[in-house]
Parts: structure tokens; sequence; C-alpha cells
């Protein structure tokens, strides 16, 4: 009930493609959906997130589709560039309480040049 | 300070031996959060302070886990009796408004042999 399932582990793709990266979830009382950026040996930054109220946020390169009837989000980052490689986590968190993240287990990006 | 700040970076420790591991949140965030990131794993929430006080401490494994946070600052997370299972990335968070404004530090990689 409380995981978040992100697909696909690993993702290769070529200067200028879009990466799109999913993730599903079972709790519908999640309420706060963000996607985080980290590089090796930092920690995670928060890249952009959405709330169930909308079906699409863009900020600059990086999108969020979010699907409240199917319980699944994505991000997709347009014209990637190498510096986009790095590891990105998708979470979902309920409003009130701690407010802590359940995070998916990470997708790993690679941009080749 | 200008970013959440993690001590040691890098922590060894024998098997059953007692670790620290400190977090200095950004200057003024109630909230602090620590995470543990195991290889190849998403992100696992250990406990949450809100100023003092642990109001949410179900991520913790076992009971030879424990935090503290005093001054409304600093905190540290406290292992007893390492286990090999417990070699691990854990990352401190804090914040001021809750998940909305999440910082993580760098992380602190514990390796115990």
């Amino acid at each position: 009930q409380q995981q978040v399932k992100q697909s696909p582990q690993s993702l290769i793709v070529q200067k200028g493609g879009i990466p799109i990266i999913n993730c599903a979830y079972e709790n519908t009382a999640f309420d706060y959906f963000p996607w985080y950026q980290q590089f090796p040996g930092k920690g995670p930054a928060l890249l952009i997130a959405i709330r169930p109220d909308v079906s699409e946020k863009k900020e600059g390169r990086f999108t969020i589709s979010f699907n409240k009837s199917a319980k699944q989000f994505s991000l997709h980052i347009m014209d990637s560039q190498p510096g986009d490689s790095a590891t990105y986590f998708c979470a979902a968190s309920v409003e009130g309480g701690s407010e802590k993240l359940v995070f998916g287990k990470g997708t790993k990006l690679t941009v080749n040049p | 300070g200008a970013g959440v700040s993690q001590s040691p970076s890098n922590k060894v420790t024998e098997k059953g031996k007692d670790v620290e591991l400190r977090c200095d949140p950004i200057s003024g965030h109630t909230a602090l959060y620590w995470y543990r990131q195991s290889l190849g794993q998403g992100l696992e929430f250990l406990i949450y302070f809100q100023g003092n006080s642990a109001p949410d401490k179900s991520g913790l494994p076992s009971d030879r886990f424990s935090a503290e946070r005093t001054g409304g600052s600093v905190s540290t997370l406290t292992i007893q009796r390492t286990q090999q299972e417990d070699s691990a990335v854990y990352l401190c968070a804090s914040s001021l408004t809750g998940y909305y404004g999440y910082t993580f530090g760098s992380g602190t990689r514990l390796t115990v042999v």
C-alpha cells in the first residue's frame, strides 16, 4: 500500500532524446508527487513536483504527467543533455503528519553525447 | 549554514561497534528527516523531527537505532552494535515547510566490516 514502483531501472539515450521514467502507486491518500535528481556522491535534489489536481506540470525541460485514475505519473526530459546523466527518484507523500516521502527505487539515466 | 552538513562523510566500522552520525540542518529549518539509501534501493525513511521532538520514528529498523535532536538544530543518529546489513548511505534532510522544501545533505557512507 505504501510502495511506489518505478521503471525502468536504467535508461540510455542519445543527446537530444526524450527519456521517460514511470512511477505507479497504490495509496490513494498520496497527494504530493516530487521527483528528485541525484548525482554520484551527492544527496538528492528536488527537481519538480506535482499535486493530483493537475495533469501536467512543466519546468524548463522537465515535465511531469499525472494520471490520477491510473495512479501513475511520469517524468519526461526534453532535449536531454549529457549533464542530465544522474539517478532519478520519484516519490509520494501524504499531506499532514510527518510528511515523510515514500521513494521509488530510482532510474539511472545516461545521456550519451 | 548554506546547506545541510553531514559528518563524517565516510565511516568504516567493525561489526559490533557503535557509531554516531551527525547532521547540521539549514539554520531555521524546523523539520529534520533521516533516510537510508542502500545500494540499488530507493531512500528508506527512518525518523522525522519537528523541533526537538520525534513524532514519527516508524522507520527505525530496530532498537539498535536511535536519534536525537538538540536545540532544534543538530541531530545525531546512533547505531549500536552495528551489523553488516547496516552498511548504507545515511541521508539527512531539513525543511522549513515540511515536504515542500526538503534539502538533503550529501550523506554519510557507512561501511560495516
